[in-house]
């Protein structure tokens, strides 16, 4: 079975913290990849990064990095010097090769930054 | 350019009618999905369309739902006898290909009454 599991629910953090949002993953295949999403208030998702099974590097845009590892089957994210803008729902999802390409999205977590 | 597009924004029924749902793709992308997602909730898997045909529709919770894409462009998801459990904010999106980075709509919030 395909899952993701969000652990965390809701974090909040004061603004210019450093946040780090949880994603394991399960699957049985060998090829899938992984992303994550924002969800602001306005209710449109916002796709952030793909990343596939085969690539572990760690990835950093601006304020945001990403730390695959298989090992652990978790694929985490950083936001650093968070601002309030940063406040959404983020979702991590999975997408495996022998399903069509539907995307199988965790619970969400609700990020609140406070000034 | 523009992106992933769906009309109504919002619709309010009551129970036992017929809605239709409306999606317009990124131009150029052969690849559609419609998800469904409640409060709280990430969205679910209800079917994904390759060009014309629908490739996969096995997140149809049932035979009251059904959805098109006749000329592998717009595609409208149709729910026939709406019920109460039907409410949620249903979300299209669209991709270059099965394994490309999905792009999704702003969403219809269905409320059946």
């Amino acid at each position: 079975a395909q899952k993701v599991t969000q652990a965390q629910t809701e974090i909040s953090v004061v603004e210019k913290e450093d946040v780090t949002l949880d994603c394991v993953y399960e699957t049985r295949d060998t090829t899938y990849y992984l992303f994550w999403y924002k969800q602001p208030p306005s209710g449109e998702l916002v796709f952030l990064i793909r990343r596939n099974s085969f690539d572990e590097q760690n990835e950093i845009s601006g304020r945001y990095s990403w730390n695959f590892q298989k090992s652990t089957s978790s694929f985490n994210f950083t936001i650093t010097a968070s601002q309030v803008v940063d406040s959404a729902v983020y979702f991590c999802a999975l997408l495996y090769t022998g399903a069509n390409s539907k995307l199988t999205f965790g619970k969400g977590i609700t990020l609140s930054v406070r000034p | 350019g523009a992106g992933v597009s769906q009309t109504p924004s919002n619709k309010v029924t009551e129970k036992g009618k017929y809605v239709e749902l409306r999606c317009d793709p990124i131009s150029g992308h052969t690849a559609l999905y419609w998800y469904r997602q409640s409060l709280g909730q990430g969205p679910e898997f209800l079917i994904y369309f390759q060009g014309t045909g629908a490739a996969d529709d096995s997140g149809l919770p049932n035979d009251r739902f059904f959805a098109v894409r006749p000329e592998g462009s717009v595609s409208t998801l149709k729910i026939q006898r709406t019920e109460r459990g039907d409410s949620a904010v249903y979300l299209c999106a669209s991709s270059l290909g099965p394994i490309n980075e999905q792009f999704f709509g702003p969403g219809t919030r269905l409320t059946v009454l």
